[in-house]
C-alpha cells in the first residue's frame, strides 16, 4: 500500500524567510502528486499538483514543487514566506486509477513569525 | 457552482447513538470521498465511491456505511457513535481517470463531529 511520508511535523519560520517542506512517497509506480494547504478553521485547497511532463511546477501564492522520481519525492518550496502562510500543509499521492482517493501524510504545521 | 457542501457543521453525539452526514457536489464528479482527520494523523479515507450504486471501502471503515444513489449526493452514516469516531470529516469529489483534472480532490467544509 501507498505511503507518504512528511519529515517535519512542525516548523516554524520568520516572514522572508525561504521554505522548503519534504515528502517522499512509497509506491514506484505511476503517480499524481498533490499539496494541499489548510488555512486555521477552513478546509483543504490545493496549492500546486504533479501528473506529467515538468516536474518543477508552480502553484498558487508562490509555491513551488519538484517532483524526484528517483528519489520518490515531491518537495514543496517558497522563496519568501509571509505571515498568511501560517497554515497546515498536506504532500498527497494517487497511485493508480482507481477511484480509492489520495494517499495524504500527517501533515506539516507551519507557524510565520511576524 | 456551490462546490462539496456538507451539513452540518458542527454534531455532538452520545455513545451509541446514529447520525448522517451529508455531502453534495454540483461539479458532476463521477468520483467522490470521505475522510477523517485527526490531529497528527493527517486525513484517512474511509469510504469513496465511483458513480451512483457504486461504494467501497478505505482504510478506516469500521463504523460507518455509504450509499450513492445520486451522483450528486453520498451521505456517511454513523451506525452507533463512538468516542473513536470524535475527527473532522471531510467529504471530496473529483473528475475520473480520462480527465484533466482527475484525481484532484476537491474538499468540502467539514463537519466537526464530538462523541461523549
Amino acid at each position: 500500500a501507498q505511503s507518504v511520508s512528511q519529515h517535519n511535523h512542525h516548523v516554524i519560520l520568520s516572514e522572508a524567510a525561504s521554505l522548503e517542506l519534504g515528502c517522499n512517497y512509497s509506491y514506484g509506480g505511476t503517480v499524481n502528486l498533490f499539496w494541499y494547504v489548510q488555512y486555521p478553521g477552513q478546509h483543504l485547497q490545493l496549492l500546486l499538483k504533479y501528473f506529467s511532463g515538468d516536474p518543477l511546477v508552480k502553484g498558487i501564492k508562490g509555491f513551488e514543487a519538484e517532483f524526484i522520481k528517483s528519489k520518490f519525492s515531491f518537495n514543496l518550496r517558497k522563496p519568501s514566506v509571509q505571515w498568511s502562510d501560517t497554515a497546515e500543509y498536506f504532500c498527497a499521492v494517487k497511485s493508480g486509477g482507481g477511484a480509492d482517493g489520495l494517499t495524504f501524510g500527517k501533515g506539516t504545521h507551519l507557524i510565520i513569525q511576524p | 457552482n456551490a462546490g462539496v457542501t456538507q451539513t452540518p457543521k458542527f454534531q455532538v453525539l452520545k455513545t451509541g447513538q446514529s447520525m448522517t452526514l451529508q455531502c453534495a457536489q454540483d461539479m458532476n464528479h463521477e468520483y467522490m470521498s470521505w475522510y477523517r482527520q485527526d490531529p497528527g494523523m493527517g486525513l484517512r479515507l474511509i469510504h469513496y465511491s465511483v458513480g451512483a450504486g457504486i461504494t467501497d471501502q478505505g482504510e478506516v471503515p469500521n463504523g460507518y456505511n455509504v450509499s450513492r444513489s445520486t451522483t450528486e449526493d453520498f451521505p456517511l452514516r454513523l451506525l452507533s457513535a463512538a468516542p473513536s469516531q470524535t475527527s473532522v470529516y471531510f467529504c471530496a469529489s473529483s473528475y475520473s481517470f480520462g480527465n484533466p483534472s482527475a484525481y484532484e480532490q476537491y474538499f468540502g467544509p467539514g463537519t466537526r463531529l464530538t462523541v461523549t
